[in-house]
């Protein structure tokens, strides 16, 4: 069974302040890492995928990088709009493009 | 881009009556649809997968007479919440499989319906 924990739960930045989203994962075959940000009341809004070790993908503030049993979500410089739960999700070769997702961590960027 | 509709995005329905909770893609045909369940704080819980023209595979634990899925186009799926009764309050979430511009392999989350039950 796919399993995806998040870390640290809840993560609280001060405006600039980088930081880092920990998503670790166990998986038969990993068809995809996926990031999605996920806003209150609202359903998730997708981030990147990546595929492979060694793979990385950034969208403007955002870079996620990708290893063989984690992931990582790299906020550089944060805003307040960038608060939001951050959620990561594997989707395994054997199970038809279901996503098994992390419990999220939820970022709140102070001003 | 890949746009997926759920409607509604609020209702409140006494016990004991069914609720129906729409999700269509509006720009691109979905071959496959899914139907997740979210608590307060915790992650999305995947309640079925549905095939366009086919009956829905639903999760372990997850009552296919209770949880009615529809997937009768290429653009639209229903979710029937049967007689339900408060612990069926949630966020139910549907997403679409389908060319967007991140590709097929991308799912696209609807806004979410919350649902509650008095």
């Amino acid at each position: 069974e796919d399993q995806v924990t998040q870390s640290p739960e809840a993560l609280r930045l001060q405006e600039g302040e980088s930081s880092s989203l920990n998503c670790s994962y166990t998986v038969s075959g990993l068809r995809g890492l996926f990031w999605y940000r996920q806003d209150p009341g609202k359903g998730p809004e997708f981030l990147f995928t990546l595929y492979s070790a060694g793979e990385e993908k950034e969208k403007e503030r955002l870079k996620a990088t990708l290893t063989k049993k984690e992931s990582f979500l790299h906020i550089t410089a944060p805003k307040p709009e960038d608060s939001a739960t951050y959620l990561c999700a594997v989707q395994d070769w054997s199970n038809d493009y279901k996503l098994s997702f992390g419990a999220g961590t939820t970022v709140t960027v102070r001003a | 881009g890949a746009v997926v509709s759920q409607h509604p995005s609020r209702v409140i329905c006494k016990s004991g009556t069914s609720v129906k909770i729409e999700c269509r893609s509006l720009d691109f045909q979905a071959t496959t649809m899914f139907w997740y369940r979210q608590f307060p704080k915790q992650s999305l819980m995947l309640m079925a997968t549905s095939n366009e023209g086919s009956k829905a595979t639903y999760e372990q634990g997850v009552e296919k007479d209770k949880f009615l899925i529809n997937h009768a186009s290429l653009t639209l799926s229903t979710l029937t919440v049967t007689s339900a009764h408060p612990e069926d309050s949630s966020f139910y979430i549907c997403s679409a499989r389908g060319q967007g511009p991140s590709g097929a392999n991308v799912l696209t989350f609807g806004a979410g319906s919350r649902l509650t039950v008095l």
